[in-house]
C-alpha cells in the first residue's frame, strides 16, 4: 500500500527565511505527486503538481517542489516565506492501480513576523 | 461560484443522532470523493465515487453510508452518531480517476458531537 511521510510536524520560520519541507512516498510505482495548503479554516488548494518530465516543478505563491525518484522525495521550497504563508502543507500521491490519493500527516507551518 | 460545495459548515449534534452532510459540485467531473481529517489534521479517504458507482469503501464503519443520486452529488449520511466522528469532514471531486488529475476541494464540515 502507498503512504505518505511528512517528517516536519511543526515548522516556525521568520518572514523572508527560506523553506523547505519534506515529503517521501513509499509506491514504487507510476505516481502522481501533489503538495496541498490548507489556511486556517480553509479548504485545501492546489499548490503545485508533478505527473512526469522536469523534475522541478513550479507553483502558486512562489513555491515549487523538486522530485527526486533515487530518494522517493518531493520536497517543498521556497526562497523567502512571508507571514501570509503560515498554514498547513500536505504532501500526497494519487497511486493509479489504488485509484485513490493518499495524503501525509501534514506540516504545520508559523511564520513569524 | 463555488466549485465544491459543503452544507453545513458546522455539525454540533448529540451522540446517537442521525445526520446528513450534503455535497455538490459544478464543475462536471465524475469522480468525487469524501475525506475525514482528524483532530491532528491527518486526512483520509472515506469513499470515492464514479459516476455514481462507488469505487473506494475504505475501512469505514456501517454507519457511514454515502449516496449519489447523480454525478453532481454526493452526501454523506452517518447514523448513531458517536464521539469519534468528531472530526472535519471534506467533499473533492476530480475530472475522473484518472492520475494526472488534482482534486478539488470543499470548504469542510465541521462535526462535533457533544
Amino acid at each position: 500500500a502507498q503512504s505518505v511521510s511528512q517528517h516536519n510536524h511543526h515548522v516556525i520560520l521568520s518572514e523572508a527565511a527560506s523553506l523547505e519541507l519534506g515529503c517521501n512516498y513509499s509506491y514504487g510505482g507510476t505516481v502522481n505527486l501533489f503538495w496541498y495548503v490548507q489556511y486556517p479554516g480553509q479548504h485545501l488548494q492546489l499548490l503545485l503538481k508533478y505527473f512526469s518530465g522536469d523534475p522541478l516543478v513550479k507553483g502558486i505563491k512562489g513555491f515549487e517542489a523538486e522530485f527526486i525518484k533515487s530518494k522517493f522525495s518531493f520536497n517543498l521550497r521556497k526562497p523567502s516565506v512571508q507571514w501570509s504563508d503560515t498554514a498547513e502543507y500536505f504532501c500526497a500521491s494519487f497511486s493509479g492501480s489504488a485509484r485513490q490519493l493518499t495524503f501525509g500527516s501534514g506540516t504545520q507551518l508559523t511564520v513569524l513576523p | 461560484d463555488t466549485a465544491v460545495s459543503q452544507t453545513p459548515k458546522y455539525l454540533v449534534t448529540q451522540m446517537g443522532n442521525d445526520k446528513s452532510i450534503k455535497c455538490e459540485q459544478n464543475l462536471g467531473h465524475d469522480t468525487m470523493y469524501w475525506y475525514k481529517q482528524d483532530s491532528k489534521k491527518f486526512l483520509k479517504i472515506m469513499f470515492s465515487y464514479n459516476n455514481k458507482e462507488l469505487i473506494i469503501n475504505e475501512t469505514v464503519p456501517n454507519r457511514f453510508s454515502p449516496k449519489s443520486p447523480d454525478k453532481a452529488h454526493l452526501n454523506l449520511h452517518i447514523n448513531s452518531l458517536e464521539l469519534g466522528d468528531s472530526a472535519v469532514y471534506f467533499c473533492a471531486s476530480s475530472p475522473s480517476l484518472r492520475l494526472n488529475q488534482p482534486q478539488h476541494f470543499g470548504d469542510g464540515t465541521r462535526l462535533s458531537i457533544l
